[in-house]
């Protein structure tokens, strides 16, 4: 039983467009969603989280999207760049489990120039 | 502060022998997880320290598994009678305590059993 779902495993998309990347979960406890890039021999590097009683968090290029009805988040990168290609993890907490996550299986992100 | 380091980089060991990997934290982080990621999948949580109060453990997580941090300081994971489905990327994270932070991730440890 997979809670927290990333169903697109990569995403390919030119430098200076949008990127979208999208999670799903089940867990009705979960309050806060975070995002991780992570590169290749590396571990993750947390990029940005939202908290449930938001509905959107922006941080430079970087912004996530809640809906909780639709169980549904999502990443938005704009304008996308070269560096930005890795892998991306969505996960999820509930502030009731001190801060353990649930992560998804990722997607790759692949920006061409 | 260096962030999160987790020796050895890699690890390679045969079928039964027992391993041990350590994790030093950014010491100013109260909390301290062991993650494990295979190949294609996400990084998938095996337990957590409150310093140097164990509070969860993976159900599953074997009885071959134990993790320890004594004096709420480093870690250290052992796998007793390694087998080969134990090849992974363990990875060690920590964080402040008090509500949800992201994870500040060490670089991994990669076990593979022959």
């Amino acid at each position: 039983d997979q809670q927290v779902k990333q169903n697109s495993p990569s995403l390919s998309v030119q430098e200076g467009r949008i990127s979208i990347l999208n999670c799903d979960y089940t867990n009705s406890m979960f309050d806060y969603f975070l995002w991780y890039k992570k590169y290749p021999a590396e571990g993750p590097t947390f990029l940005i989280s939202i908290s449930s009683i938001k509905d959107k968090n922006e941080d430079g290029r970087f912004t996530v999207f809640l809906n909780k009805s639709a169980k549904h988040l999502s990443l938005h990168i704009v304008p996308s760049q070269p560096g930005d290609s890795a892998v991306y993890f969505c996960a999820a907490s509930g502030s009731t489990n001190a801060g353990k996550s649930t992560f998804g299986d990722g997607t790759t992100l692949t920006v061409k120039p | 502060d260096t962030g999160v380091s987790q020796n050895p980089r890699h690890k390679i060991t045969k079928r039964g022998q027992n391993v041990t990997f350590r994790c030093d934290p950014i010491s100013e982080h109260n909390r301290l997880y062991w993650y494990r990621q295979t190949l294609g999948q996400g990084p998938e949580f095996l337990t957590y320290f409150q310093n140097e109060a164990q509070l969860e453990k993976s159900r599953l997580l074997s009885d071959r598994f134990s993790a320890e941090r004594p004096k709420g300081s480093f870690s250290t994971l052992e796998i007793q009678r390694t087998e080969q489905g134990d090849s992974a990327m363990y990875l060690c994270a920590s964080s402040p305590s008090g509500t949800v932070y992201g994870y500040t991730f060490g670089s991994g440890t990669r076990l593979t059993v022959v």
